[in-house]
């Protein structure tokens, strides 16, 4: 079946600009994740979703970011005032219910991300 | 706080050597310990997870890991490197709540 999609896969701005990411999750996975990862590192964790519910944003780097998952299923991360630091790959992952802990997160391909 | 520790970030091997990719983690309670792979441009692919089940885990590819609880580790291991095992690996743990806590990654280079 179809995987976890995000657009666009490459994205250049210009230092000041806004960027909208989406993410377009496994369907009936209620968990939706954002990582961000910078070149050469592990992804680091921005935030988490819930269905519609904005449960942990503790990993959002600044308040230019911002994530929203309106109706439970798409999601978009959007970067406001991007600064070069912010370039990073960004990716997305999503993982069905359950309460054991042990959900495998699917992730998508990522979007590159990078800020002149 | 937990924290992953993979130490190398570079290992070179031999085609048909032995594979050995090392991962050491702190968490004060029993975690959930993945192991994931990341091929160029593209997203992480699980290929095996540790769910407090059995201690060793047979994941895809032919690779399995370990979980021992004495040395706080999580060791990544393949019999016979294939050249197309080439990729970066990443270790990665989760304790109570969801998010993943990931290593800084190892590159794995395989030489013909």
């Amino acid at each position: 079946g179809a995987g976890v999609s995000q657009s666009p896969r490459y994205k250049v701005a210009k230092r000041g600009q806004d960027v909208a990411l989406r993410c377009d999750p496994i369907s009936g996975h209620v968990s939706l994740f954002w990582y961000q990862q910078a070149l050469g590192q592990g992804p680091e964790f921005l935030t988490y979703f819930q269905n519609e519910a904005q449960l942990d944003k503790s990993g959002l780097p600044s308040d230019r970011f911002f994530a929203e998952r309106p109706e439970g299923s798409v999601s978009t991360l959007k970067i406001q005032r991007t600064q070069q630091e912010d370039s990073a790959v960004y990716l997305c992952a999503s993982s069905e219910p359950g309460l054991g802990g042990g959900e495998t997160q699917y992730f998508g391909p990522g979007t590159r991300l990078l800020v002149l | 706080a937990q924290s992953v520790t993979q130490l190398g970030s570079h290992v070179s091997v031999s085609e048909g050597a032995l594979v050995l990719l090392r991962c050491n983690y702190s968490s004060s309670v029993p975690p959930y310990l993945f192991w994931y792979v990341q091929y160029p441009n593209q997203g992480l692919q699980l290929l095996l997870k540790y769910t407090s089940a059995a201690t060793l885990v047979k994941g895809i590819n032919g690779f399995e890991a370990e979980f021992k609880k004495s040395e706080t580790s999580f060791h990544l291991t393949k019999p016979s490197a294939h050249m197309s095992d080439a990729a970066e690996y990443f270790c990665a743990v989760k304790e109570a709540g969801n998010l993943l806590t990931f290593g800084g990654g190892t590159r794995l280079m395989v030489k013909p």
